[in-house]
């Protein structure tokens, strides 16, 4: 099975960071997916990594370590509109089947 | 593009009723993925289509679950005789192709189906 896991909630500061951690523990591996969630809304794609190392979207970035099991997602210069949840999923190895973690609630303050 | 739709967007059923779920994928993907999610476990996965076909139903309760795509166009979920456990968002999702190693190929995602049964 894929087990993700993720912390259920983080607060941080409008114009700070925010970093959204998951960890995984898989039978196999072909990259990581994340995506955002509001509340009452379907989740939306932000980022897939399936390499080591960081990858610079902009006000997005993800970390992967595949020796660890581990991925960040980071998001800077924090707006309030980034309060949601953040959604990391391990893709299953032969069917691009997303396993998701049970997200993680941001919520951004003035 | 309208991107995945599903209907209804809420249904509430009785103890033992049929529900059943709709998902439109987006035109031109040939896969389509049924998820469930609720706030004690999350988003679970139930079942997938590739082309129409069933591919992996690993994550479908074995009893009263059902899913079909009788054309490119729709699939449907099937929950028979529903019981207040089943009450969840069910998410529909689609995506261009999902072989490959490292496909980079998006799933996209409809705005769900909340069911709740009393």
């Amino acid at each position: 099975g894929q087990g993700v896991e993720q912390p259920a909630k983080l607060m941080s500061v409008e114009g700070t960071f925010a970093r959204v951690n998951c960890t995984y523990s898989t039978s196999g591996f072909n990259g990581l997916s994340w995506y955002q969630q509001r509340e009452g809304q379907a989740p939306v794609f932000l980022s897939y990594v399936v390499l080591d190392g960081l990858k610079d979207s902009g006000h997005f970035s993800t970390f992967l370590s595949r020796s660890n099991g581990y991925s960040y997602l980071l998001l800077t210069e924090l707006q309030i509109k980034d309060s949601a949840s953040y959604l990391c999923a391990v893709r299953d190895p032969n069917y691009n089947v997303l396993y998701f973690g049970s997200g993680t609630k941001l919520t951004v303050e003035p | 593009n309208a991107g995945v739709i599903q209907t209804p967007r809420h249904k509430v059923t009785g103890k033992g009723q049929e529900a059943t779920l709709w998902c439109e994928p987006i035109s031109g993907h040939s896969a389509v993925f049924w998820y469930r999610q609720t706030i004690v476990q999350g988003l679970e996965f139930l079942t997938y289509f590739r082309n129409q076909a069933p591919i992996d139903d690993s994550g479908m309760p074995k009893e009263r679950f059902s899913a079909q795509m009788p054309n490119q166009s729709h699939s449907t979920l099937k929950i028979q005789s529903t019981q207040p456990q089943d009450s969840a968002v069910y998410l529909c999702a689609s995506s261009l192709k999902d072989w490959g190693a490292f496909n980079q190929d998006t799933q996209y995602f409809g705005p769900g189906t909340r069911l709740l049964v009393l």
